[in-house]
């Protein structure tokens, strides 16, 4: 079975500081990974993925995530924060040769400090 | 881009009464939808998964007399709660698969706040 943990269920970054969300993975096979936002009261929007391409994956809204094999991890970042990027981010796991659903982390809430 | 249209956005309905939410695929066939339910301040917990023309998947339990499925069309699937009581409250979201796969991923709609009182 497959499984992500988001460490960390809130994370409060300074204005322009760096943002780091953490993700680990368990799986069976080379998974593929996501990581969704979302505002409040509505559906996620996907940040990016990973599917077996490039290990440093970037995403929109200025966020990148890089695959690491040897560490199980697939964290998010984003160099400097923006007021905008306050919301929930979800992690996501997709077994590539299963039934493709996705099993979310418990996710981590961004707050961006002024 | 990708887009799925949920309806409603939010209801509000008596206990006992059934309410139906819809997820249509507005410019892409999806062969495969997704509903999940998510509690305040909690993460996404897949409810079911539904095929276009075959009986909808349930995960471990969840009451498939209670919540309906049905995927009738490639592009349409709804949810209704039947018998709804105030703990059937949440967030319901539901998510599609392009038939083609693109690997683009799942597109969600963007959720129904359910209120039971």
């Amino acid at each position: 079975a497959q499984s992500v943990t988001q460490l960390g269920s809130h994370v409060s970054v300074s204005e322009g500081a760096l943002v780091l969300l953490r993700c680990n993975y368990s799986s069976s096979v080379p998974p593929y990974l996501f990581w969704y936002v979302q505002y409040p009261n509505q559906g996620l929007q996907l940040l990016l993925k990973y599917t077996s391409a490039a290990t440093l994956v970037k995403g929109i809204n200025g966020f990148e995530a890089e695959f690491k094999k040897s560490e199980t991890s697939f964290h998010l970042t984003k160099p400097s924060a923006h007021m905008s990027d306050a919301a929930e981010y979800f992690c996501a796991v997709s077994d590539p040769d299963g039934n493709e659903k996705l099993t979310f982390g418990t996710g981590t809430r961004l707050t961006i400090i002024p | 881009g990708a887009v799925v249209s949920q309806h409603p956005s939010w209801v509000i309905c008596k206990s006992g009464t059934s309410v139906k939410i819809e997820c249509r695929s507005l410019d892409f066939q999806a062969t495969t939808m997704f509903w999940y339910r998510q509690f305040p301040k909690q993460s996404l917990m897949l409810m079911a998964t539904s095929n276009e023309g075959s009986k909808a998947t349930y995960e471990q339990g969840v009451e498939k007399d209670k919540f309906l499925i049905n995927h009738a069309s490639l592009t349409l699937s709804t949810l209704t709660v039947t018998s709804a009581h105030p703990e059937d409250s949440s967030f319901y979201i539901c998510s599609a698969r392009d038939r083609g796969f693109s690997l683009a991923g799942y597109t969600f709609g963007s959720g129904t706040r359910l209120t039971v009182v």
